[in-house]
């Protein structure tokens, strides 16, 4: 079945270091890949996502690349700020069937 | 546009007890969502609607555990009678139509049994 893995936290960063945090995945077909960050104490919200391969998702400074020869859509961040801090969770959704997470990673930055 | 609403928010109740969440989605949003996350763990699906039918409840145990969706929008999940491993927080999605739709979350129910 599908599945997702993603490193193991928690990670804490210095502001504005690079971020990289791995995401590799298992699925049948093609499926659409997604990252999800969980501020403290709200909602997971969608961060960035990506439908096909060679596809890269951005928003908030945040990338990920859909890379299908590796099967890893690994979040980057180039410069850190202390309101990322949050746990973020790679997923995929694929065919018929929805979305499947990882376990998250927690991200501290610290000023 | 308002969001995902989910209430309540926090719950504690002793084990045995019945105990029930609610869920409004975004306006116009056919498909629902139950997730169960544990804590340091990413969600798991529960049940998915598309509209009032329950298309996907393998996940969901169904000898304490129950929801409806009667007129295709909110939507209640119950557990009946809770169990100290239940303490967990359950988080309610919506999407427009289908699973490859963006998912929308509620900030999730936070239960705690005693």
């Amino acid at each position: 079945g599908n599945s997702v893995t993603q490193m193991e936290g928690p990670v804490t960063l210095s502001e504005e270091a690079f971020l990289t945090i791995n995401c590799t995945y298992t699925a049948t077909g093609y499926p659409s890949l997604f990252w999800y960050v969980q501020y403290p104490g709200e909602g997971l919200q969608l961060l960035l996502k990506a439908t096909k391969a060679d596809d890269k998702g951005s928003n908030k400074g945040f990338e990920a690349t859909y890379r299908k020869e590796t099967t890893s859509f690994h979040l980057e961040k180039g410069s850190v700020q202390v309101s990322d801090s949050a746990v973020y969770f790679c997923a995929l959704s694929g065919g018929n069937t929805p979305l499947v997470f990882g376990k998250g990673t927690r991200l501290s930055v610290i000023a | 546009e308002a969001g995902v609403v989910q209430s309540p928010r926090y719950k504690i109740i002793e084990k045995k007890q019945p105990v029930a969440f609610w869920c409004n989605p975004i306006s116009g949003h056919n498909t629902l969502y139950w997730y169960l996350q544990n804590l340091g763990q990413g969600p798991e699906l529960l049940i998915r609607y598309e509209n009032e039918e329950a298309v996907d409840d393998s996940q969901l145990p169904k000898d304490r555990f129950s929801a409806e969706r009667l007129k295709g929008v909110d939507s209640t999940l119950k557990i009946q009678p809770a169990e100290l491993g239940d303490s967990a927080v359950y988080l309610c999605a919506s999407s427009l139509g289908t699973v490859t739709d963006t998912q929308y979350f509620g900030p999730g129910t936070r239960l705690t049994v005693l």
